[in-house]
């Protein structure tokens, strides 16, 4: 197990609906982001946070948007929802005082869009 | 096109055989490259880091040669637990965050 806990673990939505899943990252990592992975597909980058401000983000439009909090807990926000969001959305964290510490990705949320 | 590139597969093998997988990527700035191991329905663990003068982890071995930015990964004497799909991953720094995932290669070994 890496520590890294996201829920829920399954979820069905509709068009239109907003979603917002939530990643609880492994002890002492202060970095946590964020991939969407689409079936067949690797994953791919949304965004990145640190000290609760966003440091990097993916090709994806504003409707995704995120927040870290001061335990370094993070969540994923969707508004708007389009079919093609449906996808494994898997939270990572790593301890960025560590120069290239391992990521350690949690079992992922698996959204599907209606 | 795809900024990492890699055959999807699958490469089906016997036990024992060894198995070669490449992938390709297109930003000359990456800094940092890896190889994650996903099994079915699974979040993506890391491998093993790629270094430019290669690099063996037992029965895998990783090489890098960025001026052809082309990464391969090498396992010898699969085992039935190699069963996977392997991805290959790049950053565009040392910090090795943000990553470039390719679509992956699944490789199934057979008794």
């Amino acid at each position: 197990e890496t520590g890294v806990t996201q829920s829920p673990t399954h979820l069905i939505k509709t068009r239109g609906q907003q979603v917002t899943l939530r990643c609880s990252s492994q002890s002492g990592h202060n970095t946590v982001s964020w991939y969407q992975q689409a079936l067949g597909q690797g994953p791919q980058f949304i965004f990145q946070y640190y000290r609760e401000e966003e440091n990097g983000r993916g090709n994806f439009p504003p409707r995704f948007s995120g927040l870290q909090f001061p335990n370094y807990s993070s969540e994923l926000n969707v508004n708007a929802l389009e079919l093609d969001d449906s996808a494994l959305y898997l939270c990572a964290s790593r301890d960025s005082l560590i120069g290239t510490g391992e990521l350690f990705f949690g079992e992922g949320s698996r959204l599907t869009v209606l | 096109r795809k900024e990492v590139e890699q055959d999807p597969g699958p490469f089906n093998v016997p036990e024992g055989a060894t198995v070669a997988f490449n992938c390709t990527y297109s930003n000359s700035a990456s800094q940092s490259f890896f190889w994650y191991r996903q099994d079915c329905r699974k979040e993506p663990k890391l491998l093993m880091s790629v270094y430019s003068s290669g690099n063996e982890d037992g029965r895998f071995t990783a090489q890098l040669n960025r001026a052809s930015q082309y990464i391969s990964l090498l396992i010898r004497d699969s085992k039935l637990s190699d069963s996977a799909t392997y991805l290959c991953v790049v950053s565009p720094n040392n910090a090795g965050n943000m990553l470039t995932f390719g679509g992956g290669t699944r490789l199934m070994v057979k008794p």
